[in-house]
Order: structure tokens, then C-alpha cells, then sequence
């Protein structure tokens, strides 16, 4: 079945520099690859999504990067601040459709200011 | 904005107890999903549900059920509680549509003592 991968599981990062966090997925017909921010003691939420006939998504700080052929997605954080300090989580469709999600395993970014 | 509410943020049962977690969302979402979340496991998909009276199974459905009786309302049951259940219980809702994020529920610790 479907499978996500996620790393770093753990990461921390100077503020102010960049942090990269990268998953890959095994089914090529997935087609579309959210990512969720979840704070200490929070709900994850939706922070940035790209489908698969992007290659590129930018959300001010944020950036999503999908290659299709390797089946590679990665979240950058630029400028970070303290507040980016949370677990992140990819996820990717399983088809057919769009609506069920695989998540990977999580990444704890971690700013020190 | 969407709101999902799960009725408790916290429970303590007994192995073998009947437990129910409920959860409400009030946008009349069709889509809804049980996961639950486990540290180094990321989030897993229990059951979801795409109508009234309709419900799939995820990837772990061994030892729960559920119930949507009305399209707002999601009920997640263990049938017999076991101590491998105390997680962290996710309820989300969807809309159906090309690559439409999740809305999460606060989550519902629970520990089966």
C-alpha cells in the first residue's frame, strides 16, 4: 500500500535560518501533498498544499517543492522564528481521489533564538 | 471557519470498558475521519466516513467501530478498550473537492488504565 516517509524526525535550527524537512511517497498516482504545522498541545493545521501538476508553491516564509519523477516533496521554512517551533507533518493522497490522506511520521522542528 | 469539536480533550478508562468519543463538526462537511496519533507514528486512519450511514475502513480498524447517524456527528467506539488503544484520537472533516485540506478536532487523549 501507500507509504510516506518523513525526515529529519528531528530538527533544530539557529533562528533566522532556513529549515528543510523532506518526505517521499511510494504511489505515483498520488496527486496531491499537504503539509500540517501542530503546536504543543494543538490541532494540526493546514499550512501549505501543492498538487501534482505544480512543481512550486510559495506562502510567504513558506514553500512546498514536489518532484514527480523521484516521488519527493519537501517543506522550506525560511527566516524562522521561535513560533515555527512545532511538529510537521506531510501527507499524501491515496487514489483514487483526493480525499484520504497517508501522513509520514512527523518532524520536530525545534528555533533557538 | 470550520469548527470540529470532539467532546473531550481528556478520558481515563478501565480494559474492557465501552468507550465512546464523539465528535461535531457545523459546516456541513460530507467527509469525516478518525485517526489517531502515536509518537514516532505520525497520524493513522481508523475509519472515515463519506455520507450518512457510510463508512470505510483505514489502515488500523482492528478493534473499533463507528457510527453517523447525522451528517454532523461522528462517533468513534472501542467495543472493548484495551491498554494498546490509550493514543491520541483525531477527529477531521473534509469537503469533497480536488485537494481540500482537513479541519481537525482538538483530539481526545485517552488513557486505558
Amino acid at each position: 500500500g501507500e507509504n510516506v516517509e518523513q525526515h529529519p524526525s528531528t530538527l533544530s535550527v539557529q533562528e533566522g535560518d532556513s529549515a528543510v524537512i523532506k518526505c517521499t511517497y511510494s504511489d505515483s498516482a498520488s496527486n496531491y501533498f499537504p503539509w500540517y504545522k501542530q503546536e504543543l498541545g494543538k490541532r494540526p493545521q493546514l499550512i501549505i498544499d501543492i498538487r501534482s501538476n505544480v512543481g512550486e508553491k510559495k506562502d510567504q516564509r513558506i514553500a512546498v517543492t514536489l518532484n514527480k519523477t523521484a516521488k519527493h516533496f519537501s517543506l522550506h521554512i525560511t527566516e524562522t522564528q521561535p513560533e515555527d517551533s512545532a511538529v510537521y507533518f506531510c501527507a499524501a493522497s491515496i487514489p483514487p481521489g483526493t480525499y484520504k490522506y497517508i501522513f509520514g511520521t512527523g518532524t520536530r522542528l525545534k528555533v533557538l533564538a | 471557519d470550520v469548527k470540529v469539536t470532539q467532546s473531550s480533550r481528556y478520558l481515563v478508562k478501565r480494559t474492557g470498558e465501552k468507550v465512546f468519543l464523539e465528535c461535531v463538526q457545523d459546516m456541513d462537511h460530507e467527509n469525516m475521519f478518525w485517526y489517531r496519533q502515536d509518537p514516532g507514528l505520525g497520524l493513522r486512519l481508523i475509519y472515515f466516513s463519506y455520507d450518512v450511514k457510510m463508512k470505510e475502513k483505514g489502515d488500523i480498524p482492528e478493534g473499533y467501530s463507528v457510527s453517523r447517524e447525522k451528517k454532523e456527528r461522528f462517533s468513534l467506539i472501542l467495543e472493548s478498550a484495551s491498554t494498546n488503544q490509550t493514543s491520541m484520537y483525531l477527529c477531521a472533516s473534509q469537503t469533497p473537492g480536488p485537494g481540500i485540506g482537513y479541519t481537525f478536532g482538538s483530539g481526545t487523549r485517552l488513557t486505558v488504565v
